[in-house]
């Protein structure tokens, strides 16, 4: 079992719809990252949240919004996206940003589908 | 050019067997890199760390070669459950993020 949970696991929502969707560690860990992941993809960070401050937006379209309310959550909120947005997002987690020397933990992650 | 480069496969290895990969990097400013296995539809699950001395676990060996900027995973006495896509990893200074290669996938056949 993964130990960074995301809920929800799949989700469908058409381009008028707003969704979340929800990332929580508890491993301690300060640092936490979205990641959008294509087929035969590498994943692509889209956000880093360093002491639930974000650090780094890797010029991700407004649609989505992260938050951070603790240390322990972090949340994507979706509006208005394209069909092109379709993809698995990930959430990681690691000890902190930067102290990459253990690897980052990944979520199972949310496979989302906009039609 | 990618910051991080792998040949995409698929490596086709029968059981038993042997095989091996490499990953380029052109950062020289990289300085941690991690092993990565992703199954088809999961999340990325680290593997193993890689460090300059090189390290094993178990059946997989990884080296760093700093000088060539590449590293590498060896997998020995290759099982069925191996079939996975090998993603690298490479991380810079404190406050980056990972880059990821595109993975290479390896196919273990009975």
């Amino acid at each position: 079992d993964t130990e960074v949970t995301q809920t929800p696991k799949h989700l469908v929502m058409g381009m008028t719809n707003k969704k979340s969707l929800k990332c929580e560690q508890h491993m301690g860990h300060r640092a936490m990252y979205w990641y959008k992941q294509k087929a035969k993809k590498p994943p692509e960070l889209m956000f880093v949240y360093s002491y639930e401050k974000l650090s780094i937006n890797e010029s991700v379209p407004s649609r989505f919004s992260p938050e951070c309310p603790n240390s322990s959550l972090l949340n994507l909120h979706l509006h208005a996206l394209q069909p092109e947005d379709s993809a698995l997002y990930l959430c990681a987690s690691s000890q902190a940003q930067g102290q990459a020397t253990y690897g980052y933990t990944f979520g199972s992650g949310t496979r989302l589908t906009v039609v | 050019r990618k910051e991080v480069e792998q040949d995409p496969g698929p490596f086709n290895v029968p059981e038993g067997a042997t095989v091996a990969f490499n990953c380029t990097y052109s950062n020289s400013a990289s300085q941690s890199f991690f092993w990565y296995r992703q199954d088809c539809r999961k999340e990325p699950k680290l593997l193993m760390s890689v460090y300059s001395s090189g390290n094993e676990d178990g059946r997989f060996t990884a080296q760093l070669n700093r000088a060539s900027q590449y590293i590498s995973l060896l997998i020995r006495d290759s099982k069925l459950s191996d079939s996975a896509t090998y993603l690298c990893v490479a991380a810079k200074a404190a406050g980056n993020k990972l880059t990821f290669g595109g993975g290479t996938r390896v196919l273990v056949k009975p």
